[in-house]
């Protein structure tokens, strides 16, 4: 069974605190994603990636960066978390144009408290 | 820049009957994808049934249907024969292609949907 694994359900963090969010798929995508969840917003896109190394922004970059150093893996990083930072964090991936086709696979979110 | 619109924050329905989430989306774009993904309380966001715009059918998959009106830039989904599985989120999403043959998916804001023994 193909999966997208969070490393975290749940997080609590300070204000101030560097955090790091793990993201790892097994279906050799290349297309990796990260959204934040917000009650009446929906999901935003904050970053992707299309390649080892390569990084975009996406609707909501500030106060976050990414990371992708090997194809399985992305992580989202928060330099400084604020408590406006606290939400539903959750990670997907894509075939290489293949996106339309089979649509993307989600992990099952991380829930970040920022105190 | 395309936006996607879910005018009902909430709906309810009962066990077995059947329920319509409304979905209207902009752009200017010729050639897209839609989708409605559903997240039930353990959050996994699943896929119930996506559409190509260049198709004139919709799409259907079991007791789930969209009716695709591309003029008007509707995408509604129909679940038929309500169950109470069915009780989650619905998000209506575009897709947008962007260069390097990669593409993000642009979503709505949501639909709860609950059904009701």
């Amino acid at each position: 069974d193909v999966k997208v694994t969070q490393s975290s359900r749940y997080l609590v963090k300070r204000t101030g605190e560097k955090v790091f969010l793990e993201c790892v798929q097994d279906m050799d995508h290349e297309n990796m994603f990260w959204y934040r969840q917000d009650p009446g917003l929906g999901l935003r896109l904050i970053y992707f990636s299309y390649d080892v190394k390569m990084k975009e922004k996406g609707d909501i970059p500030e106060g976050y960066s990414v990371s992708r150093e090997k194809k399985e893996r992305f992580s989202l990083i928060l330099e400084s978390a604020s408590t406006n930072q606290t939400s539903m964090y959750l990670c997907a991936s894509s075939l290489l144009r293949q996106g339309g086709i089979y649509g993307y696979t989600f992990g099952s979110g991380t829930r970040l408290t920022v105190v | 820049a395309q936006t996607v619109t879910q005018s009902q924050p909430e709906m309810s329905v009962q066990e077995a009957e059947t329920v319509t989430l409304s979905c209207t989306y902009d752009t200017s774009e010729s050639n897209y994808y839609l989708f409605w993904y559903k997240q039930p309380p353990s959050r996994q966001m699943i896929l119930v049934i996506r559409q190509e715009a260049y198709k004139q059918q919709n799409a259907t998959e079991n007791r789930f249907s969209v009716n695709f009106q591309k003029a008007a830039k509707s995408f509604s989904l129909k679940i038929s024969d309500s169950q109470l599985g069915d009780t989650a989120m619905y998000f209506c999403a575009f897709m947008k292609m962007l260069g390097g043959g990669s593409e993000k998916l642009v979503f709505g804001k949501g639909t709860k949907l609950t059904v009701n023994p």
